[in-house]
């Protein structure tokens, strides 16, 4: 495997299910994104970790958990979702936060749709 | 709050022609600059990445920085039904996270 891959790339859940998503880089990189990305909305940011350390919740709702065991896996657990919750999620590394260029690799997107 | 600014389009031009696409944002401090490509199904790739004022050419591709007018633009020359997606401007200040304007769909008919 190579890059950042993604599991699983499609989901279908009720509003009171659990399930969880799940982001590995093979990148050697040291920061972890979680986006949701929307029709005709900018990419929105949710959670960052660098270093295992999160440095950014972005007002996300309860419902979306994050975990990130080590700097190679991100996981973001989903409970008790809301139909607005559809979208496309994207997990993103980079070597780290600091510096000028610091270009962030994106995984292929998990499509959620939430009934 | 920190805004990037993209018209959405689509922006429709013809095999061959420079396609021209524009970005502007609002933190006067703001430092790097990053246009992504997102093929659609796809997820965004950089494809330039420009820090100084001026223009920055990589193969069919310029980029343009403006810092006084707060505004980035990335040229595409001979343009290719391939290079048909949606283009991501994001920009990088203070914060250590880009923000990403909303993207600006290309499309490049025969």
């Amino acid at each position: 495997e190579t890059g950042v891959t993604q599991t699983p790339r499609h989901l279908v859940m009720g509003m009171t299910n659990k399930k969880s998503l799940k982001c590995e880089q093979h990148l050697g990189h040291n920061a972890m994104y979680w986006y949701k990305q929307s029709a005709k909305k900018p990419l929105e940011l949710m959670f960052v970790y660098n270093f295992k350390e999160q440095t950014e919740n972005n007002s996300v709702p309860s419902r979306f958990s994050p975990e990130c065991p080590n700097s190679s896996h991100l996981f973001l657990h989903l409970h008790t979702l809301q139909p607005e919750d559809s979208a496309l999620y994207l997990c993103a590394s980079s070597q780290d936060l600091g510096g000028d260029y610091n270009e962030q690799f994106f995984g292929p997107g998990t499509r959620l749709t939430v009934l | 709050q920190k805004e990037v600014e993209q018209n959405s389009g689509p922006l429709s031009v013809p095999e061959g022609a420079i396609a021209s696409l524009n970005c502007t944002y609002s933190d006067r401090g703001s430092q790097s600059f990053f246009w992504y490509r997102q093929y659609s199904g796809k997820s965004p790739e950089l494809i330039m990445f420009i820090y100084s004022n001026g223009d920055k050419e990589d193969g069919r591709f310029t980029a343009q920085l403006n810092k006084a007018s707060q505004y980035v633009s990335l040229l595409i020359r001979d343009s290719q039904p391939s290079d048909s997606a949606t283009y991501l401007c994001a920009v990088k200040g203070g914060s250590y996270i880009p923000t990403f304007g909303r993207g600006t769909s290309l499309i490049v008919h025969p």
